[in-house]
């Protein structure tokens, strides 16, 4: 595997389940990120990590918490999702956060909320 | 508070012909700004990047342009290809005077090249 990997692919979830998403990164990056992009919107930067400590928490509810174990893998786990965060959820790796322009993104998880 | 914005949703253009892809920004702190290019089921690839105190980079058929003064960038594709059709994100990055940087992204271009 190269680059950014995440699984799964696709994802639908009731308002009850518990699920998670994994992200890996194969080029040895240090720091992560987790960003949301609805239907029309902005990506929405949701959590950064470097060296596996959470640096940034863009005002994410509770419903939604990360875990990064290594600087290789990021989860985001979900529980009692609303529809509204159906959405494509994207992994990212940099270098580190201090040069988190160039960032390498994974090619996302659709998550529908039913 | 939209601190990047692209405000045409989409942009049809001929193959040979020059695709332009705009984006303003709202914050002067920035430091670099780049393009992103997005295939449908991929995430989002960068394509190139232009720091702050520049007016020009150029990589191949691609070339971005930056205007301060108007807080206005530009992405120039010369000649146009089919295989150039695609979601173009415009993002503009900071340190914020933070450790770590941040990137903001525009909505999105969806720019389709007809043969």
């Amino acid at each position: 595997e190269t680059g950014v990997t995440q699984t799964p692919r696709h994802l639908v979830m009731g308002m009850t389940n518990k699920k998670s998403l994994k992200c890996e990164q194969h080029l040895g990056h240090n720091a992560m990120y987790w960003y949301k992009q609805s239907a029309k919107k902005p990506l929405e930067l949701m959590f950064v990590y470097n060296f596996k400590e959470q640096t940034e928490n863009n005002s994410v509810p509770s419903r939604f918490s990360p875990e990064c174990p290594n600087s290789s893998h990021l989860f985001l786990h979900l529980h009692t999702l609303q529809p509204e965060d159906s959405a494509l959820y994207l992994c990212a790796s940099s270098q580190d956060s201090g040069r988190s322009y160039e960032q390498y993104f994974g090619p996302g998880t659709r998550l529908t909320v039913t | 508070d939209q601190q990047v914005k692209q405000n045409s949703p989409s942009l049809s253009v001929q193959e040979g012909r020059i695709s332009i892809l705009n984006c303003d920004y709202t914050n002067s702190m920035f430091d670099y700004f780049l393009w992103y290019k997005k295939y449908p089921a991929e995430g989002p690839t960068f394509l190139i990047s232009i720091s702050s105190i520049k007016d020009k980079n150029e990589d191949g058929r691609f070339t971005v342009f930056l205007n301060k003064s108007a807080k206005h960038l530009s992405l120039h594709i010369v000649p146009s290809q089919p295989g150039d059709s695609a979601v173009y994100f415009c993002a503009a990055w900071t340190a914020g005077g933070t450790s770590y940087g941040k990137l903001t992204f525009g909505q999105g271009t969806i720019l389709t090249v007809h043969p």
